[in-house]
């Protein structure tokens, strides 16, 4: 069965500070792929990145970088140097090769200044 | 170019009453799709469309709720007969249909409290 764990409810950190979250996804297909998705107060989710099982580099976007790793079935996201404006809500997300996301629970994430 | 957009905001209605939600989906994208967000916990899928055609649904979609997209573009979720545990979240997102991308864009959601 398919299923995406997000273990951390809420994190708090200072501006500046460096944050990771967690993501554990289980699956059975060898071919899938894995999303991170933002939920602002607006509500509206934006899509953040994509990533497939065959592909494990790690991937790095300004502040932002993602550490997949097969063997512990881990997606993780951190944020360097964090800023207020990266408050909200984050998703981590599973599909086997379709466009049905699988989400987690989210991860509330307050940056205070 | 908007984005996806949902009419409701936000509805109340009282338990037994039927409601619509409307999305219109990002123009030139052939896919929607609708979840289902409930207070502290992601986004449920709970049916799609590739043009005009339903290709999935969810067992979450039972009975009671009914999603059309008669033209290919803007889609409609109706619910009859609501019960307090559908007071959610409705969003709609929508893309482009390729093999798999999960870039999907969402409109704001449509808030549905059941009293």
């Amino acid at each position: 069965a398919q299923k995406v764990t997000q273990a951390q409810t809420e994190i708090s950190v200072v501006e500046k500070e460096d944050v990771t979250l967690d993501c554990v996804y289980e699956t059975r297909d060898t071919t899938y792929y894995l999303f991170w998705y933002k939920q602002p107060p607006s509500g509206e989710l934006v899509f953040l990145i994509r990533r497939n099982s065959f592909d494990e580099q790690n991937e790095i976007s300004g502040r932002y970088s993602w550490n997949f790793q097969k063997s512990t079935s881990s997606f993780n996201f951190t944020i360097t140097a964090s800023q207020v404006v990266d408050s909200a809500v984050y998703f981590c997300a599973l599909s086997e090769n379709t466009d049905k996301l699988i989400f987690g629970t989210g991860t509330r994430l307050q940056v205070f200044p | 170019d908007t984005g996806v957009s949902q009419d409701p905001r936000h509805k109340i209605t009282k338990r037994g009453q039927n409601v619509t939600f409307r999305c219109d989906p990002i123009s030139e994208h052939n896919r929607l799709y609708w979840y289902r967000q409930t207070l502290g916990q992601g986004p449920e899928f709970l049916t799609y469309f590739q043009n005009e055609a339903q290709l999935e649904k969810s067992r979450l979609l039972s009975d009671r709720f009914s999603a059309e997209r008669p033209k290919g573009s803007f889609s409609t979720l109706e619910i009859q007969r609501t019960e307090q545990g559908d007071s959610a979240m409705y969003l709609c997102a929508s893309s482009l249909e390729v093999v798999v991308t999960g870039e999907l864009f969402f409109g704001e959601g449509s808030r549905l409290t059941v009293l």
